[in-house]
């Protein structure tokens, strides 16, 4: 259990569904995270927010749309993703916005589109 | 901008042998640094983490990191690697300014032969 859930794991979704990928944390974090893994390409930093305000928004398509209602829930709505969208959402918290604590990160969700 | 090299893209070392991954990074002062491991299907954890002090850091699983300011290097060492220790290791380099941010390296995928 790493302290932070992830769902679903996997996920295929058309290019014109819409879908929403959750996380959660209960560990008392004040920052939660959503990052890009795509093959052969480093983790791209997506969006950060910091008790439930956005603190960095990284140049991310409209198509991605973050969501977070409570310091413990975290919510990345999709829609009218591209094939190359296909990758590891990876969702992080930590104990405040800087990250210098470090990340706990959840396991992930493994999306496809097609 | 801070940056973060892993020379290594992948590595092979046998069950019992000593492991050292390398991180360069690139920064003007001391920056925070972190060791992450990601296994098959799962997300990153954290392994370490340098942000003062002794040069050399003990972190979970046996492993440890030096940090060299003279070589901008990070290294992770291991006396004797076993075979779960199979995964994906990232270096990650965090600036401590007002807005911190942890850029994470390419990573280095470590292969282990019984």
């Amino acid at each position: 259990e790493t302290g932070v859930t992830q769902t679903p794991r996997h996920l295929v979704m058309g290019m014109t569904n819409k879908k929403s990928l959750k996380c959660e944390q209960h560990l008392g974090h004040n920052a939660m995270y959503w990052y890009k893994q795509s093959a052969k390409k480093p983790l791209e930093l997506m969006f950060v927010y910091s008790l439930e305000e956005r603190v960095e928004n990284n140049s991310v398509p409209s198509r991605f749309s973050p969501e977070c209602p409570n310091s413990s829930h975290l919510f990345l709505h999709l829609h009218t993703l591209q094939p190359e969208d296909s990758a590891l959402y990876l969702c992080a918290s930590s104990p405040d916005w800087g990250g210098a604590d470090g990340y706990t990160f959840g396991s992930g969700t493994r999306l496809t589109v097609v | 901008a801070q940056s973060v090299t892993q020379p290594d893209i992948h590595i092979t070392v046998s069950e019992g042998a000593s492991l050292e991954l390398r991180c360069n990074y690139s920064y003007g002062a001391t920056p925070y640094l972190f060791w992450y491991v990601q296994s098959p299907g799962q997300g990153l954890q954290l392994l370490l983490k340098y942000f003062s002090g002794d040069t050399l850091v003990q972190g979970i699983k046996g492993f440890e990191a030096e940090f060299k300011r003279s070589q901008s290097s990070f290294n992770l060492r291991k006396p004797s690697v076993h075979w779960s220790d199979a995964a994906e290791y990232f270096c990650a380099v965090g600036v401590p300014t007002s807005y911190d941010k942890v850029i994470f390296g390419p990573g280095t995928s470590l292969s282990v032969i019984p």
